[in-house]
């Protein structure tokens, strides 16, 4: 069936320092990938999409790439920050917008 | 503007009992989601809204799952004789029509269930 999965579990930087968080995806007909943040006890966060017919997108601190020969995504923080920990999910889109998350990475941003 | 809300935010019922959760979505969305998160895991999708009809309800787990909404704007999740598996974050999220594709979901912060 469909899957979005991630490499890893964990990833711990230092402030400062950039961060890359990667996923990989098997549904090659999802219009749409997205990234959430969810801090401890909240809802997922928005972070940013992208499109199938893209291959790169920036936001503030924020750059998506899409790779889809390999079917992977990846998110890049810039100067990641104590308040940039938390879980990271990366998402596809299917028929009605319904997500398709993966498992979370979780980032830890020492001081 | 309100973002998503959802009530309870916790929720303790014993096995076999059976739970109402409800979601108020932003206004103006005519989508509606709701999703489960287990313990450490990713998010679930269960079913999805346009309007008041459930085009998609390929994610409830079991017929003790259904959901309804009214008036195109609040929807209740209701779960029948509990079970301790059931015991998870629900999530709510809205967004603008999707006409049966994408558009940014936004999500209410979760009902905590927790089935002894």
């Amino acid at each position: 069936g469909e899957s979005v999965g991630l490499h890893l579990p964990t990833l711990s930087v230092q402030e400062g320092d950039n961060s890359i968080i990667n996923c990989a995806y098997s549904n090659s007909a999802s219009d749409y990938f997205i990234w959430y943040k969810q801090e401890s006890g909240k809802g997922p966060q928005f972070i940013i999409d992208i499109r199938s017919n893209m291959d790169k997108r920036q936001g503030q601190r924020v750059t998506v790439l899409l790779n889809k020969t390999v079917k992977h995504l990846s998110l890049q923080i810039a100067a990641t920050q104590p308040g940039d920990s938390a879980v990271y999910f990366c998402a596809e889109s299917g028929w009605g917008g319904k997500l398709i998350f993966g498992q979370g990475t979780e980032l830890s941003v020492k001081p | 503007g309100a973002g998503v809300s959802q009530s309870p935010s916790n929720k303790v019922t014993e096995k076999g009992k059976d739970v109402e959760l409800r979601c108020d979505p932003i206004s103006g969305h005519t989508a509606l989601y709701w999703y489960r998160q287990s313990l450490g895991q990713g998010l679930e999708f269960l079913i999805y809204f346009q309007g008041n009809s459930a085009p998609d309800k390929s994610g409830l787990p079991s017929d003790r799952f259904s959901a309804e909404r009214t008036g195109g704007s609040v929807s209740t999740l209701t779960i029948q004789r509990t079970q301790q598996e059931d015991s998870a974050v629900y999530l709510c999220a809205s967004s603008l029509a999707t006409s049966g594709g994408y558009n940014e979901q936004f999500f209410g912060p979760g009902t905590r269930l927790t089935v002894l």
